[in-house]
């Protein structure tokens, strides 16, 4: 039982490079959620997700769009990466009876 | 937009009680939930409150005043490896949770 997991850890991107990060979950949890996480302002929500097949905007989704594959797997992805989004990417999920959330390790992102 | 505050960096003693404070501001309410996350590492749970009142788990205790938007996150018998930050999050009407910046704690030999 992995919880949830994040790949890769760690990446650094040139400026206008693409990438994808890819969540995954083994506790047959509805919901899923993609933060970033910055020095002195704490974990802000990008994307989340409901279900299998939905998605929806959080905080501070500009530039990120998301798809959640199945129930198991969502991703986030940057087409064109900017110095902005340089940071930590934290996944969680949730069930939908006591809305703890559970996170993932975390990417590091650099994007120069 | 939601409003959640509490303190920047808290610094204790071994063996001592800090308590971290959280204050919010928010659109609904639907639970307040405590975080640990050390340092590099993802942010683990620690506690959730949804009616007033105080919930104790072994060195933790958290509490809720709904009517004055305030909770409280106890640490007491503070160990060195209790060194980390405090996220205090919010679940509003659905299922988002919105965090506050984290309170640092340091505990000192």
């Amino acid at each position: 039982n992995a919880g949830v997991t994040q790949t890769p850890k760690f990446r650094v991107l040139k400026t206008g490079q693409s990438m994808t990060l890819l969540c995954a979950q083994d506790m047959n949890h509805e919901y899923m959620y993609w933060y970033r996480q910055d020095p002195g302002m704490g974990l802000r929500l990008i994307h989340y997700s409901v279900g299998e097949g939905t998605t929806a905007k959080g905080e501070v989704p500009d530039g990120y769009n998301v798809s959640r594959l199945n129930k198991r797997e969502f991703s986030l992805r940057l087409e064109s990466a900017a110095p902005s989004q340089t940071s930590v990417y934290f996944c969680a999920s949730s069930d939908g009876e006591h809305y703890e959330q559970y996170f993932g390790p975390g990417t590091r992102l650099t994007v120069t | 937009g939601q409003n959640i505050d509490q303190p920047t960096e808290m610094t204790a003693t071994e063996g001592a009680i800090v308590q971290i404070n959280c204050t919010y501001q928010t659109s609904g309410f639907n639970g307040l939930f405590w975080y640990q996350q050390h340092a590099g590492e993802a942010p683990t749970f620690l506690s959730y409150n949804v009616l007033d009142g105080l919930e104790e788990k072994g060195r933790f205790s958290s509490f809720l005043s709904r009517s004055k938007g305030y909770s409280y996150l106890l640490l007491k018998e503070l160990q060195m490896k209790d060194s980390a930050s405090y996220l205090c999050a919010v679940r509003d009407g659905d299922y988002k949770l919105s965090f506050g910046a984290g309170t640092t704690v340091t505990v000192r030999a």
